[in-house]
């Protein structure tokens, strides 16, 4: 059974920096993308980022683009999310997912999600 | 970077009724690459349908997707109970993108 958990998620002040980890289980890590996806008090889902299942390709919102930075260790079955200069806007809960099939490129929809890990940017 | 209008943004329905939703894409979505999500409180979204019309493992067949282009619709076609939640459509392949959302509610 696939399990996608998250942990990192704090509340930290404006500006500063945050690490998030989604340990992964039940497949194998390695040959999937895997997605970051954030979810505001009330709002909608907005892609965060996402990294390819060699770790080398990776894309960024612009929301977040020089701010974050996605990264995994195959071999701990980890997906990270390095947050950094974080915002006020930035709250949200942080949700690891993982894609639907293995392709090469990201082709596929997000069918395995973590329950999410909270993030709160405040003084 | 591609914006996807989902309508209407509350539908208000009973159960046994049908629900349409609709997303509409500001640029074509390539490949229909096209996805549903079905979220409910305080849980992470659970994928419904992709590539437009394709129902996720284990999702029942009164949800059916359609449409192509800038245009995509969701139906479910007698509501349960439990479909009373919000749904999101993304596209995904070259870019990723999520909708607002509509949310189904019990009127």
């Amino acid at each position: 059974e696939v399990h996608l958990v998250e942990s990192g998620g704090t509340l930290v002040q404006p500006g500063g920096s945050l690490r998030l980890s989604c340990a992964a289980s039940g497949f194998t890590f390695s040959r999937y993308w895997m997605h970051w996806v954030r979810q505001a008090p009330g709002k909608g889902l907005e892609f965060v980022s996402r990294i390819r299942s060699d770790g080398i390709w990776t894309s960024y919102a612009e929301s977040v683009k020089g701010r974050v930075t996605i990264s995994r260790d195959n071999a701990k079955n980890t997906l990270y999310l390095q947050m950094n200069s974080l915002r006020a806007e930035d709250t949200a809960v942080y949700y690891c997912a993982r894609s639907l099939g293995d392709n090469w490129n990201d082709e596929n929809p997000l069918e395995y999600w973590g329950q999410g890990t909270l993030v709160t940017v405040s003084s | 970077e591609i914006v996807l209008t989902q309508s209407p943004g509350t539908l208000s329905l009973s159960p046994g009724e049908r629900a349409t939703l609709s997303c509409r894409a500001s640029q074509s979505v390539s490949f229909r690459y096209l996805a549903w999500y079905q979220q409910k409180p305080g849980q992470a979204p659970k994928l419904l349908m992709y590539g437009a019309s394709i129902r996720a493992t284990g999702i029942p067949d009164r949800f059916s997707g359609s449409g192509s282009g800038t245009d995509f619709t969701l139906t479910i076609s007698r509501l349960e109970p439990e479909d009373f939640a919000v749904y999101y459509c993304q596209q995904y392949g070259g870019s990723v993108f999520f909708g607002g959302g509509t949310k189904v509610e019990i009127k």
